[in-house]
């Protein structure tokens, strides 16, 4: 399968203070990637939808002041939270859509990254 | 919107049995459909997936069935081992670049 790097790995931060989750696709271009939060035992739920070079879309709920996503190249997607508060802190996963044609693939596949442990304290 | 129903949402079998995990989709325009397993602290891992143009995909000891008629698709673990221990999530999609709507997700539990 394809590659989707994510970091970091884990992070802890003061409360009030901004962080900044990476999301990288390898070995493909991905002009879609997508920011989920999954709290503990739950489903992951969709936060926004990234697009190169254009503004992100966010889900219903998702406040886009404070989720500032980012896609500056086909290969990177950036996610801050800002003013992170403790109610932030979460299991925050990104995936990078790999479209069809590439691999041979006929159809949009999904790729994840390994997550990103927001501990805000 | 899409919505997706997952049961169970916790399943234990032992070691060398096999495992069956079902979801149910509402959109019928949803083509899609992929089965993930993520490990405790890890992001999810694609395992197998299905386009609607197919009723059944295996891969070594998993297998994916879909029946679009009743808009259900399930997943089948044969000869479970400790190593399948994890969460299995389904999603399902109208390829719409990737964006997947997830089931709730099911704890499954290999008993040695």
């Amino acid at each position: 399968g394809a590659v989707v790097s994510q970091h970091p790995s884990w992070v802890i931060c003061k409360s009030g203070t901004s962080v900044k989750i990476e999301c990288r696709s390898l070995d493909f271009q991905a002009t879609t990637m997508f920011w989920y939060r999954q709290f503990p035992k739950q489903s992951l739920m969709l936060m926004a939808t990234s697009n190169e070079g254009s503004k992100a879309t966010y889900e219903q709920g998702v406040e886009k002041d404070k989720f500032l996503i980012n896609h500056a190249s086909l290969t990177l997607s950036t996610l801050t939270v800002t003013s992170a508060h403790p109610e932030d802190s979460s299991f925050y996963i990104c995936s990078a859509a790999r479209p069809p044609g590439q691999r041979s693939s006929m159809n949009t596949e999904a790729f994840f990254g390994q997550g990103t442990r927001l501990t805000v304290v | 919107g899409e919505n997706v129903e997952q049961h169970p949402s916790t399943l234990s079998v032992q070691e060398g049995d096999s495992a069956v995990i079902k979801c149910t989709y509402s959109d019928s325009a949803s083509n899609y459909f992929p089965w993930y397993k993520q490990e405790l602290g890890k992001g999810p891992q694609l395992i197998i997936d299905i386009r609607s143009n197919v009723g059944e995909k295996k891969d070594q000891r998993i297998a994916v069935t879909l029946n679009k008629t009743a808009k259900h698709f399930s997943l089948h673990i044969t000869e479970t081992q400790p190593e399948d221990s994890a969460v299995y999530f389904c999603a399902a999609s109208y390829n719409q670049g990737g964006k997947l709507i997830f089931g709730q997700g099911t704890e499954l539990s290999v008993k040695p």
